[in-house]
């Protein structure tokens, strides 16, 4: 069945960097745009960052622009998202999930989602 | 603060109607799809629309939704208590190339 499995979060200093993982299964990977978002405690959504179904297209968040890299391997079917000088406001669950359309640039909606992995930012 | 606004909080008795609203601007919701997800809580959240009135294979006909200029909004008729969920409205913003979502309207069933 279709499935994202997202892994990497923990606690994390600020300033120091982590990296999270997404593997897919039970669709063509390669045919569809991935996307990350976060929920601080408590708090809403926030979209963080998109790559398209090629890898070509990258979107992100203003908060994540410059910090956070996304990408993703096909050979693993992963998507990752790299994030860098993290701060305690980057304390969130992040989820990753699979862009409704495919062989198409992300242009919102989000119809798989995984269960999420808590990261924490905090000396 | 979200760019997309809904009400913080929505609440109903079983049985009745409720609606969410969410607001946007013409380089959003104006001129692309809007999308409504379900967060029941501690799980992730659950595509409830998609293109602004479709619903996906499996979410009741109970949900529905519309879209009119640059505001959308969410109808929820037969009110359940299972329903008692966060629920968000999401755009992508053409002019600013990201991904919007409302802040998020809380609904209580009493």
């Amino acid at each position: 069945q279709l499935q994202l499995v997202e892994s990497g979060g923990g606690v994390v200093q600020p300033g120091r960097s982590l990296r999270l993982s997404c593997v897919a299964s039970g669709f063509t990977f390669s045919s569809y745009g991935m996307h990350w978002v976060r929920q601080a405690p408590g708090k809403g959504l926030e979209w963080v960052a998109s790559i398209s179904y090629d890898g070509y297209n990258k979107y992100y968040a203003a908060s994540a622009k410059g910090r956070f890299v996304i990408s993703r391997d096909y050979s693993k079917n992963t998507v990752f998202v790299q994030m860098n000088s993290l701060r305690p406001e980057d304390t969130a669950v992040y989820y990753c999930a699979r862009d409704f359309r495919y062989n198409v640039s992300p242009r919102g909606g989000m119809d798989v989602w995984g269960q999420g992995t808590p990261v924490t930012v905090s000396s | 603060q979200s760019v997309l606004t809904q009400p913080p909080s929505a609440s109903g008795t079983p049985g009745q109607r409720v609606t969410i609203s969410c607001s946007g601007s013409s380089s959003n919701i104006g001129s692309t799809y809007v999308y409504w997800y379900q967060q029941l809580p501690g799980t992730a959240p659950k595509l409830l629309i998609y293109d602004n009135d479709q619903r996906p294979s499996g979410v009741p006909d109970r949900f529905s939704a519309s879209k009119s200029g640059t505001s959308a909004s969410l109808a929820i008729s037969g009110l359940r208590s299972e329903d008692e969920a966060d629920y968000y409205c999401e755009a992508w913003d053409d002019s600013l190339f990201v991904m919007l979502f409302g802040g998020g309207t809380k609904l209580t069933v009493l």
